[in-house]
């Protein structure tokens, strides 16, 4: 039961060039979101998806798209990468938590993505 | 706009006392707030949950309360120890479970 994975773990881009991130979970859960983190600055919200087939827009969709084909992938795509864009990248699902009593976001281990 | 706030200092504390971070929030009224930890180079584990209709929540060491008239979170760990130094971040929960997050607070935990 691996969780919540994500490929690469590290990337350099150069900029105007493209590349995927992929997001994998085996929870079976059905939503599922992108954030950036960035020095000083709290995990914002890029895009997030319900369910299969399904994505919406967060905070800071700009340069951007996703693709939910299957429940247990979420993938996160730059079309022409900008230094701006330069971050660590989290995936997560939510989904019960029982030791919540609740249910709660499980995060990916993180994509450290260089843009130069 | 919504905004959050967590202390930006670190806080340095001595082994063996407690710790106790702030979380402030604006312009939100949250159904539930959400303590994770952060270690460097990983993503956040979720720590605690605690709903607007409770007060305090308690797991071990941790202890969160939750004071809606002040929009104020504060999160304690009692006992502290070096293996508790991280970075620890308040959230709050939106439609869709979508995640507003502070910037988090640095905790050292000093032998």
């Amino acid at each position: 039961n691996a969780g919540v994975t994500q490929t690469p773990k590290f990337r350099v881009l150069k900029t105007g060039q493209s590349m995927t991130l992929l997001c994998a979970q085996d929870m079976n859960h059905e939503y599922m979101y992108w954030y950036r983190q960035d020095p000083g600055m709290g995990l914002r919200l890029i895009h997030y998806s319900v369910g299969e087939g399904t994505t919406a827009k967060g905070e800071v969709p700009d340069g951007y798209n996703v693709s939910r084909l299957k429940k247990q992938n979420f993938l996160l795509g730059l079309e022409s990468a900008a230094p701006s864009q330069t971050s660590v990248y989290f995936c997560a699902t939510y989904g019960e938590n029982y030791a919540a009593i609740g249910e709660t976001q499980y995060f990916g281990p993180g994509t450290r993505l260089l843009v130069l | 706009s919504q905004k959050i706030e967590q202390n930006s200092e670190a806080l340095n504390i001595q082994e063996g006392k407690t710790a106790t971070l702030t979380c402030n929030y604006t312009n939100y009224s949250p159904a539930y707030l959400q303590w994770y930890r952060q270690d460097p180079g990983r993503g956040p584990v979720f720590l605690l949950l605690i709903r607007e209709n409770e007060k305090e929540k308690r797991k071990e060491r941790l202890k969160v309360t939750f004071d809606t008239t002040l929009k104020q979170s504060l999160f304690h760990i009692t006992a502290s120890q070096p293996a508790d130094s991280a970075t620890y971040l308040c959230a709050l929960s939106g439609g869709y479970n979508k995640l507003i997050f502070g910037a988090g607070t640095r905790l050292a935990v000093h032998p």
